[in-house]
């Protein structure tokens, strides 16, 4: 059975601060990684779909690494703004087993 | 805090049958939960929004007389597929407000 796993489970950041956090996921049988923003009563937000070993993705303050050999992939957000406070979802492969998620909440 | 726990975390039923999915927020009181189904590599889409001693609010082509939805209490909220048929094979997942749970996987054969 393939386990994903989030780390924290959430996490309090003043805004204007940096931070990042976990998805560790086995490293056998590693098709992609996906990483999700998610809003309460909102289907989640697509972020990045990561594939290959050492791949390092961005998109404005948000960032991702990969790394398969060790089996996990950080997300980084850069300057936290109010509007980052969301769920952050990683999915493994592309049958989607997902991670609980990181609940992140950034205080002005 | 604020987990959530979902079960059970996979059925098999025949056509034609009603499986109920339950899903528990344990340690928060939510007044509203969330369920959602993912299709095969596609990512998750927002069946109903549950709301504690109401009805609950469906999303568009999602049929309300097909997915019931119950909320009695502030920590249990319940999916019941009736007349299952195998297009309704899918994984289906709760949440609160903060936190999923483990989903659950339906095959209706």
């Amino acid at each position: 059975i393939l386990n994903v796993e989030q780390s924290p489970q959430s996490l309090h950041v003043q805004e204007g601060d940096s931070t990042n956090f976990t998805c560790s996921f086995p490293s056998s049988n590693f098709y992609a990684l996906h990483w999700y923003r998610w809003e309460t009563a909102k289907s989640p937000e697509a972020l990045f779909v990561m594939t290959l070993n050492g791949d390092e993705k961005k998109k404005g303050r948000i960032s991702a690494t990969l790394n398969t050999k060790e089996g996990y992939s950080y997300l980084y957000i850069k300057g936290s703004q109010p509007e980052d406070s969301a769920t952050y979802l990683c999915a493994l492969n592309y049958q989607l087993i997902w991670g609980a998620g990181t609940k992140l909440i950034i205080k002005p | 805090g604020a987990v959530v726990s979902q079960h059970p975390s996979w059925v098999i039923c025949k056509s034609g049958t009603s499986v109920k999915i339950e899903c528990r927020s344990l340690d928060f009181q939510a007044t509203t939960m969330f369920w959602y189904r993912q299709f095969p590599k596609q990512s998750l889409m927002l069946m109903a929004t549950s709301n504690e001693g109401s009805k609950a609010t469906y999303e568009q082509g999602v049929e309300k007389d097909k997915f019931l939805i119950n909320h009695a209490s502030l920590t249990l909220s319940t999916l019941t597929v009736t007349s299952a048929h195998p297009e309704d094979s899918s994984f289906y997942i709760c949440s609160n407000q903060a936190f999923f749970g483990q989903g659950t996987r339906l095959t209706v054969v």
